[in-house]
């Protein structure tokens, strides 16, 4: 059974740094892109990231460009989210996902979301 | 920066069919998806590459494309079903979600 389990969320100040981990178990994580999506309180959703499943390559959202970085650890079946300069409006829920395959062709929908990790800036 | 625009919301009475559609520049050219989530829940995929169900997903649920507005069809709609839904859509680069669209079965 796929699983994704996020960690790491939690109260920072404006201008602080968090880093949002998410553990993935029961696939073999190095074969699938990772995508990172948010949700701000009592809105939509919002794509934030996404890497290649070599960690060759990733693309952000213009919103968090320069100022987020996404990575993964094979060997540890993890992926990252470093969030430096944080705002107030970065507050929201962090989703980690992964796309959804049926056999052995994989779509771009997110078939696998983990339960989510809050991020609050504040003062 | 490419969007996706849905109606903020459908009322369908139960057993009835509630359609929600999401419109985008050359959304034609891409595949759309469309999720479902329910109130402190995480996103449920329901249709994928415009008009293909995941496996889980109930046969009522589906997709279809014309021109450059993508439908999510939910037929015998249930109480169940009462949820916001989200289309997305890969621009080649970046994924885009749509507004949302919260649908009430009254």
């Amino acid at each position: 059974e796929v699983q994704l389990v996020e960690s790491g969320g939690g109260l920072v100040q404006p201008g602080g740094s968090l880093r949002l981990s998410c553990a993935a178990s029961g696939f073999t994580f190095s074969n699938y892109w990772m995508h990172w999506v948010r949700q701000a309180p009592g809105k939509g959703l919002v794509w934030v990231s996404l890497i290649y499943s070599d960690g060759s390559g990733s693309t952000y959202a213009d919103s968090v460009k320069g100022r987020f970085t996404i990575s993964r650890d094979n060997a540890k079946n993890t992926l990252y989210l470093q969030m430096n300069g944080l705002r107030a409006e970065d507050t929201a829920v962090y989703y980690c996902a992964r796309v959804y395959c049926d056999g052995t062709r994989c779509s771009s929908g997110l078939g696998y979301w983990g339960q989510g990790t809050l991020v609050t800036v504040s003062s | 920066s490419y969007e996706l625009t849905q109606p903020p919301s459908v009322s369908v009475s139960p057993g009835q069919t509630a359609s929600i559609t999401c419109s985008g520049d050359k959304l034609g050219d891409k595949y759309a998806c469309w999720y479902q989530q329910k109130p402190g829940q995480s996103p449920v995929l329901v249709i994928y590459q415009d008009r293909k169900r995941p496996s889980g997903i109930p046969e009522r649920f589906s997709g279809s494309k014309s021109g450059n507005t993508a439908t999510l069809t939910i037929s015998g709609t249930q109480a169940m079903d009462e949820a916001d839904y989200y289309c997305q859509a890969w621009d080649g680069s970046t994924f885009v979600f749509g507004t949302g669209t919260k649908v009430t079965v009254l």
